[in-house]
């Protein structure tokens, strides 16, 4: 089993849905969570942290984190074409060692 | 600030030749990662350094070396490349601020190994 898991995708929504992204991971003992948004050829860039049992936003975005479950998922409101790209779930393991999912690719339709 | 900068962009190999990857960040941070990606297995940590002087192996460091040259520098070695290591290599820098930590990416090495 992969320490961090996601659906490859692509999930494709049409714009102004709402686009849901889900992740699990293994290692019980984690407490940081992290969605990254990677657009092709390009770098990873953080979109949102969570550290707490709960729903977090952030504008258009909501992390939600079940620890119980070892689930987090990130929420997009008001999906816009712009948000097109790959999200990467990331999970800490051990102090400094981050462990990434694959990946889910995102397409928004006009 | 030019945030996390890396060179070369792009590099071509022969199996067996040795390259050094570079590193750089002015954003102050103690901690440093490089991690290498591959289509359809997400990013995958190589070696980090929490703080200038020391280092750690990841999940996947054989092949590699690292050296924390300063606060500012980290940089990747691959003394006989393969072409196992053809990837985008990136390298990451993070802070911890309220208790929270944040990693910050360089834009990337495409390496390929041929």
């Amino acid at each position: 089993q992969k320490e961090v898991e996601q659906n490859s995708g692509p999930l494709s929504v049409p714009e102004g849905a709402i686009a849901s992204l889900n992740c699990t991971y293994s290692d019980r003992g984690s407490q940081s969570f992290f969605w990254y948004r990677q657009y092709s050829g390009k770098s990873p860039e953080l979109i949102m942290s969570i550290y707490s049992n709960g729903d977090k936003e952030d504008g258009r975005f909501t992390a939600q984190l079940n620890k119980a479950s070892q689930y987090v998922s990130l929420l997009i409101r008001d999906s816009q074409p712009s948000d097109s790209a790959t999200y990467l779930c990331a999970v800490v393991v051990n102090n400094n060692d981050m462990r990434f999912g694959a990946g889910t690719r995102l397409t928004v339709k006009p | 600030n030019a945030g996390v900068t890396q060179t070369p962009k792009f590099q071509v190999l022969k199996t067996g030749q040795s390259m050094t990857l570079q590193c750089a960040q002015d954003m102050n941070h103690n901690s440093m990662y490089w991690y290498r990606q591959d289509p359809g297995m997400g990013l995958r940590l190589i070696y980090y350094s929490a703080s200038e002087g020391t280092t750690d192996k990841g999940e996947v460091p054989n092949g590699y070396n690292v050296s924390r040259l300063n606060k500012r520098e980290f940089s990747l070695r691959l003394e006989s490349a393969a072409p196992s290591q053809t990837s985008v290599y990136f390298c990451a820098s993070s802070e911890l601020a309220r208790g929270q930590e944040t990693q910050y990416f360089g834009p990337g090495t495409r390496l390929l190994v041929l």
